[in-house]
């Protein structure tokens, strides 16, 4: 089975602070997604990452930077929080090696920025 | 630009009827198209996907229908469940993206009434 896992599954952090949200899988996957779901706007791409020290922007990276230093894990950092980042952020993974391959799904960090 | 639409934000269903989710996009080059299903306080888990060289796709009480002329798609589950009620996200990529960006609908919420 694909994990998937975020390193936490709720967020208060205060307008200005830098916040780190990792995800770690153990698929050994090459892809991986940042997305923030938002009602009403569904799940927008934030950035995502084809390998190791690899990465690409989304639909919506302004405000965020990530890293990812090794296979498994992919960071997401806000370097200066501000109150519209607040939202529910899902990381993904998938597998490069043949076809179609779907996204597997962490369970969520709900950040709020106060 | 939303290219991915569900226009639906929330559908009611009796417990053993026809449940209709509808999709509509508007990137032709969009050639691969899935279905993921969301708990509350979880992450989207795969449902059903379907290939552009196809016009339908079943999988037990699943199944997705593909209208390319139309640029739309549909997910048909018979009979509903009370575990069906969930948010459902219709997503697409582009083949020259392979499996790695996906982009996501709206979300329709459904509700299956016991």
């Amino acid at each position: 089975d694909v994990k998937v896992t975020q390193s936490s599954r709720y967020l208060v952090k205060r307008t200005g602070e830098k916040v780190f949200l990792e995800c770690v899988q153990d698929m050994d996957h090459e892809n991986m997604f940042w997305y923030r779901q938002d009602p009403g706007l569904g799940l927008r791409l934030i950035y995502f990452s084809y390998d190791v020290k690899m990465k690409e922007k989304g639909d919506i990276p302004e405000g965020y930077s990530v890293s990812r230093e090794k296979k498994e894990r992919f960071s997401l950092i806000l370097e200066s929080a501000s109150t519209n980042q607040t939202s529910m952020y899902l990381c993904a993974s998938s597998s490069s090696s043949s076809g179609r391959e779907t996204q597997y799904f962490g369970p969520g960090t709900r950040l709020l920025v106060l | 630009d939303q290219q991915v639409k569900q226009n639906s934000p929330s559908l009611s269903v009796q417990e053993g009827r026809i449940s209709i989710l509808n999709c509509d996009y508007t990137n032709s080059m969009f050639d691969y198209f899935l279905w993921y299903k969301k708990y509350p306080a979880e992450g989207p888990t795969f449902l059903i996907s379907i290939s552009s060289i196809k016009d339908k796709n079943e999988d037990g009480r699943f199944t997705v229908f593909l209208n390319k002329s139309a640029k739309h798609l549909s997910l048909h589950i018979v009979p509903s469940q009370p575990g069906d009620s969930a948010v459902y996200f219709c997503a697409a990529s582009e083949s020259h993206f392979g499996n790695e960006k996906l982009t996501f609908g709206t979300g329709t919420r459904l509700t299956i009434i016991p």
